[in-house]
């Protein structure tokens, strides 16, 4: 199986603050990456998928990149409503693991 | 528009099976990864597995034994049910449609007593 690995596991920043998660897979999942946020009590949402695409409705502070076993999600400048957990997740084939989770909490 | 709705029981004993279904109004239903995910109390999330219309059904190795994903493509349903509970399976149940997961349903709390 592939295992995903994101770092840090915990992040505190500011509103206005740029951050960027790292997640990494055990072996190369081409631009199968997608990111997730989840707040509680809601259902996660789609961020960005194939490593880069920006999912509809999602504000441009959000942005993905990376192929094979190394990708990063980068928030701009950090607003309110941000923070939240992130998760990595390869769709590359079954089965389909998350990451542990980036948990961004206010600094 | 696609909305996800879901239902089953919320509290279970040890040993018993947790079923829970979930409805998919708007789109498609042939061509997706209808898929079900879980998050445990205080943990991360948990891929279960995934069916698609045509028999192709993937699960976690770690519930490979006592799950079940199956699909009824009249009603535009799918199911999951996950044998010999424990405490460990209580959890936060999502239905979803992957691969790549772009809808959820609202999530059911089940919650495995002893």
């Amino acid at each position: 199986d592939i295992q995903m690995t994101q770092s840090p596991s915990s992040l505190s920043a500011s509103v206005g603050d740029r951050i960027t998660i790292t997640c990494r897979a055990s072996q190369s999942i081409s631009d199968y990456l997608n990111w997730y946020q989840h707040k509680e009590g809601q259902a996660p949402k789609l961020l960005i998928y194939s490593a880069s695409a920006l999912q509809s409705g999602v504000p441009s502070r959000f942005s993905g990149s990376g192929s094979g076993t190394d990708f990063t999600l980068t928030i701009s400048s950090l607003r309110p409503e941000d923070f939240a957990t992130y998760y990595c997740q390869q769709s590359y084939r079954s089965p389909r693991i998350f990451g542990q989770g980036t948990k961004l909490d206010i600094k | 528009q696609v909305q996800l709705q879901q239902w089953g029981a919320g509290l279970l004993k040890s040993s018993e099976t947790l079923s829970l279904t979930c409805a998919v109004y708007g789109g498609s239903f042939n061509g997706y990864y209808w898929t079900w995910i879980r998050q445990p109390p205080g943990k991360g999330l948990e891929w279960i597995g995934e069916s698609i219309n045509g028999g192709t059904t993937n699960y976690n190795p770690s519930l490979k034994s006592r799950v079940t994903i199956s699909l009824d493509t009249s009603k535009n349903q799918f199911s999951l049910n996950l044998s010999s509970v424990t405490a460990a399976d209580t959890a936060v149940y999502y239905c979803a449609r992957g691969p790549i997961i772009d809808y959820w349903g609202q999530g059911t709390l089940v919650t495995v007593s002893s």
